[in-house]
């Protein structure tokens, strides 16, 4: 079974320019989770999807964040336009299971590591 | 609002000393609760979870973690580690209805000298 892929692996950015994160899930998770994690600082929750539709999204820090989730697969989230204090490792969740019992088979990604200078 | 806490920020052991890793959550009702562990250029793996039952957990390559309810913690402990369990461990807690949601400590780097 393929894992939870994101791309690219790593991006450096100029302040003010626009960034666009791809995660693809694992194929038939309908749970699509965006995490951040800013340097040494926790890993914190930006938005949860079910299938195409946003879930939760009460972690998006500002607006100049966007995120979606076309038809339900895959998942991007732009950053325009992006700050230094956007810098940090965004993580890609998915899992089967809905609710309380999502956690139980979330899978990860490796992260994009974004630098914005 | 939940919270989680892990006491260290950075931990050196030497090859088979033992480890115990602190893990403080704040939240008031029924919790749900994981230590995950990233080693260097992977992805985030769960290692051990926590939801009823017996409050002593066992998770993979050896790990353990104790649930103890009246101090809101969840430490993990390994009796001997070894070079390979080089990585960074998180805690994290959810809770019923937050939708797979995780709350995340700010991670332990546990760096083993072999």
């Amino acid at each position: 079974e393929a894992g939870v892929t994101q791309f690219p692996s790593h991006s450096v950015i100029e302040k003010g320019q626009t960034v666009t994160l791809r995660c693809d899930p694992i194929s038939g998770h309908d749970n699509l989770y965006w995490y951040r994690r800013v340097m040494g600082k926790e890993i914190k929750f930006l938005l949860h999807f079910v299938k195409e539709s946003k879930q939760d999204e009460s972690g998006m820090p500002n607006n100049r964040f966007l995120a979606e989730r076309t038809g339900g697969t895959y998942s991007t989230l732009k950053v325009q336009p992006a700050e230094l204090e956007d810098s940090g490792v965004y993580f890609c969740a998915s899992s089967r299971e809905t609710g309380g019992l999502g956690t139980l088979k979330a899978f990860f990604g490796q992260g994009t590591r974004l630098t914005v200078v | 609002a939940q919270s989680v806490s892990q006491h260290n920020h950075h931990v050196i052991l030497s090859e088979a000393a033992s480890l115990e890793l602190g893990c403080n959550y704040s939240y008031g009702g029924t919790v749900n609760l994981f230590w995950y562990v990233q080693y260097p250029g992977q992805h985030l793996q769960l290692l051990l979870k926590y939801f009823s039952g017996d409050p002593l957990v066992k998770g993979i390559k050896g790990f353990e973690a104790e649930f103890i309810k009246s101090k809101f913690s969840f430490n993990l402990r390994k009796p001997s580690v070894q070079w390979s369990d080089t990585a960074e461990y998180f805690c994290a807690v959810t809770s019923y209805n937050q939708g797979g949601k995780l709350i995340f400590g700010q991670g332990t780097e546990l760096s083993v000298k072999p």
